[in-house]
Order: structure tokens, then C-alpha cells, then sequence
């Protein structure tokens, strides 16, 4: 089972920032968070991941509380291409271990 | 990180027939997955593909039905064995190093 919780799906307009939450309560002391989102009829695409400090690249931003129960994914001037489904998994940094996708939120950039 | 081609794109079959779907990786990984995504839904594993060895299947999901072969370290097949129209799915094959990445999926249209 997941272990996240997202909304279902959200707007955002076109050249503002997006802020996606995650709710990640159970989250133990070795779990990294994961995001990713999946552009329609494509394979789900890595945007970033973090254990506890905040974590930026050319895609978005991470931010993770500090009793790391919760997260947000910023993309700081949202596009119409980025209209997708934003997955939030937690996972320990083992290979051997299944990235286990919730629904995720939808979210439409709208122009 | 790594990337995926995966064929074919997409396929109709008629019911009671099989189709291999084939995986590339274009450099080698520990870790390969299958995943079944059914529409309007989110990510199901398969299974995990062992390299050399038979592969490891999550619960709902038997060899017979989907074998799987991984002769080596950057190559998989899954096949869609005695087809039905509930097969009827994007199917995805995904890498793993630090994070998992994907390919653009077999949509899969059984008839």
C-alpha cells in the first residue's frame, strides 16, 4: 500500500507556481521522499527525491518539514507542459525495493 | 540517468494470442521491473526481473500468465500470455539506480 497522501487533482495558472503537498505521517527515519510525474501516454519521468533537507534542481524544488510528516514539490513557474500526475512516494535507498505509486495528483496548468 | 526503449509502442492483438514486449537499457542495471498500468489507473508491479534467474512476482501475478526473461544486465523481455480483453493495459519497464526511471510503455489493446 501507499504510504503517501495527495490530493486528488489541482490548477494552477500559467507562469505561477505550482505547489504540490504530501502527506507522508509514517514515514520512518531512513525513507527518502520521492517525486515523479507521468505526462499523459508517456513513462513516468524522475523530478527529484530527498531524506530531510530541502532539495532544488533545474525541474523543481523539495520541501520537506522538519518532523519530515509532509512535503511539498514546487515548480516555481508552472508551464502548460507540465500539465501531468505528480506521484509522491516514500522508499528506503535500497534497489531492491519496489517504488509502490499511489494516485497521485493531477494537476492542470491552465493558461 | 539511464534511458529506456521499449517495444513495441503499442500493439492489438486478438484474444488468446501472446505478445513479447522487449526492454533496453542503454547501460547496464541491477534492477529491472515490469509494471502494469491499467486505464485511468496508477502504477502495479509485476514483477522484478532477475538477471539469470527466474523473476520474482507480486501477489495477482503468476509466470504462466506473464513470463519474463533477463539474459542480462541491460536487456528484458515480458510476454502477455492467452490474451483477454481485460489484459488490455500500458505496460512499463523500468531501470533502477538511486531512482528509478521508465520507459514510454507497450499500450496494449487486446480484442
Amino acid at each position: 500500500d501507499a504510504k503517501t497522501t495527495q490530493p486528488t487533482s489541482m490548477d494552477c495558472a500559467e507562469g505561477r507556481a505550482a505547489n504540490l503537498p504530501c502527506n507522508h505521517s509514517t514515514i520512518s527515519g531512513n525513507e527518502y521522499v520521492y517525486w515523479y510525474r507521468q505526462i499523459h501516454s508517456q513513462g513516468p519521468q524522475y523530478i527529484i527525491h530527498g531524506l530531510k533537507n530541502n532539495e532544488t534542481n533545474e525541474m523543481a524544488s523539495l520541501i520537506i518539514t522538519e518532523d519530515r510528516k509532509s512535503s511539498t514539490l514546487i515548480l516555481p513557474h508552472a508551464t502548460l507542459r507540465d500539465t501531468a500526475v505528480y506521484y509522491c512516494i516514500v522508499r528506503v535507498l535500497d534497489y531492491g525495493q519496489n517504488f509502490v505509486f499511489g494516485p497521485g495528483t493531477r494537476l492542470s496548468v491552465l493558461p | 540517468s539511464a534511458v529506456i526503449s521499449q517495444k513495441p509502442s503499442r500493439d492489438i492483438c486478438q484474444r488468446g494470442t501472446s505478445l513479447t514486449i522487449q526492454c533496453q537499457v542503454d547501460s547496464q542495471v541491477t534492477m529491472m521491473f515490469w509494471y502494469r498500468q491499467q486505464p485511468g489507473q496508477s502504477l502495479t508491479l509485476i514483477a522484478t526481473a532477475n538477471q539469470g534467474s527466474e523473476a520474482t512476482y507480486e501477489s495477482g501475478f503468476v509466470i504462466d500468465k506473464f513470463p519474463i526473461s533477463r539474459p542480462n544486465l541491460t536487456f528484458s523481455t515480458l510476454t502477455v500470455s492467452n490474451m483477454s480483453p481485460e489484459d488490455s493495459s500500458i505496460y512499463l519497464c523500468s531501470g533502477r539506480t538511486e531512482e528509478a526511471f521508465f520507459g514510454q510503455g507497450t499500450r496494449l489493446t487486446v480484442v
